[in-house]
Parts: C-alpha cells; structure tokens; sequence
C-alpha cells in the first residue's frame, strides 16, 4: 500500500538556489520522516516530525507537517550540487514501526 | 560504527536455486525490515520482524522467506528465484516505539536473476 506520494517526481535547479519537496499521505500517522538516497545506494535518514509538530529544522533543511491536509513539505536551502539525490518521504500508522515509502522526487543541483 | 550490513553486494543467479541474502545489524535495534525497490515503483516492503521470533509480512511477500533467530541477524531467504525477484534489496532496521524513530539502512543487495 502506498502511504506517500512525492511531488514532482523530478526537480533541476541551480547551486544556491531552494528546492521544496512535497508529500502527501493518506491515513493518520504517528510521525512522518524524510530520507535521501544517493544513485544505487542505501537511504540515509534525514529528519523525522512528529504527528503534533508543525515544523522542524536541522541544518539546510526544513520540514513542515499538516495533518488537517495530510501533508508534508521538505525545503532544502541554498542546494549544493552534493544534494543531488532522491528524496523519500515515509510514515507509519499510530502504534507500528513499519514504514511506507512513497515513490519519490529526484532533485539535480548544477554547478 | 553503527551500521547494517548486507551481503552479497550484488549477486547474479539463475532461476530456481535457493539463494540467502544476509543482513545484520549491531544497533541492539528490535526493529528490521526487507525492501525492495524498484524503477517506477518506490520501495515496496516484503517482510519485517519486530523482535527475535516475531516477523510479518509485508506488502510483497510473495517468494520470500525472512527468519529472526538471533536480534542481530535477518536473512532474506529465496527458495527458488524467479526473474521477477530481479531487484534491489534494502535491509532497514530501527529502534521500537510509539514516538517512532528513523530507519538505518544497508548499502543494498542488486539480486539479478536469468
């Protein structure tokens, strides 16, 4: 079943500019958490907000949460072309460890 | 350093010969999981364990065979690979609570199957 769905698919923008990621789900969720994936290799985790925050931030990155429109957006500011990546949204229903992957977005930062 | 590790890297085989995908982890995590990810399709979990023998499956389990003896170790098993199981496989582990935590990953096993 697939919990969240990434928007856009793809992303192309230039070093130093933002990049917004975007990512809805379908049932309530105990939290929500942002992965990044580097081609062929293992997601790394990002960040993780939790279904009674609003916002968080860790470093470049920003994450907000809406859970009146079940959705969530990932900003990551001032992109270096070492952000190129894919970029997963995942949740989990309340009381379950187990995480749903949406499909998500490919970000290319250029020199 | 904390990590999960997958073996092998990559594997090629043929159709029908058992084949066992290793995974550990050295996090006393309770929490593990397969997945496997595929073009277009996201990554699609197979099966998942929540402690030492305690697995579920997932929403791919068909084909697979996961067993949690030990908390470290959680193979993947394939009794007889088909080249519909062609794939890559990621093994996830984490720590069990209701605030939830996030998810080491492995490094990826690219099964092909002929």
């Amino acid at each position: 079943s697939q919990q969240g769905e990434e928007d856009p698919q793809a992303l192309s923008i230039q070093e130093g500019e933002n990049a917004t990621m975007n990512c809805s789900y379908k049932t309530s969720i105990n939290n929500l958490q942002w992965y990044r994936q580097n081609s062929g290799r293992g997601l790394v985790h990002l960040i993780l907000i939790r279904s009674n925050e609003r916002e968080k931030h860790s470093g470049r990155l920003r994450v907000t949460l809406d859970t009146s429109k079940k959705s969530s957006s990932l900003l990551i500011t001032a992109s270096r072309a070492a952000d190129t990546a894919s970029y997963f949204c995942a949740s989990g229903p309340p009381g379950y460890s187990t995480l749903t992957f949406g499909k998500g977005t490919m970000l290319l930062v250029s020199p | 350093e904390a990590q999960v590790t997958q073996n092998p890297r990559y594997l090629i085989t043929v159709t029908g010969k058992k084949l066992t995908v290793t995974c550990s982890q050295n996090m006393n995590h309770e929490y593990m999981s397969w997945y496997r990810q595929d073009p277009g399709l996201g990554l699609r979990q197979i099966y998942y364990s929540m402690n030492v023998e305690v697995t579920d499956k997932g929403d791919v389990p068909e084909g697979y065979k996961v067993s949690r003896k030990e908390k470290r170790n959680f193979p993947l098993i394939l009794e007889s690979p088909s080249p519909n199981q062609t794939s890559l496989y990621f093994c996830a582990s984490s720590l069990v609570g209701d605030r939830g935590y996030g998810y080491t990953f492995g490094s990826g096993t690219r099964l092909t199957v002929v």
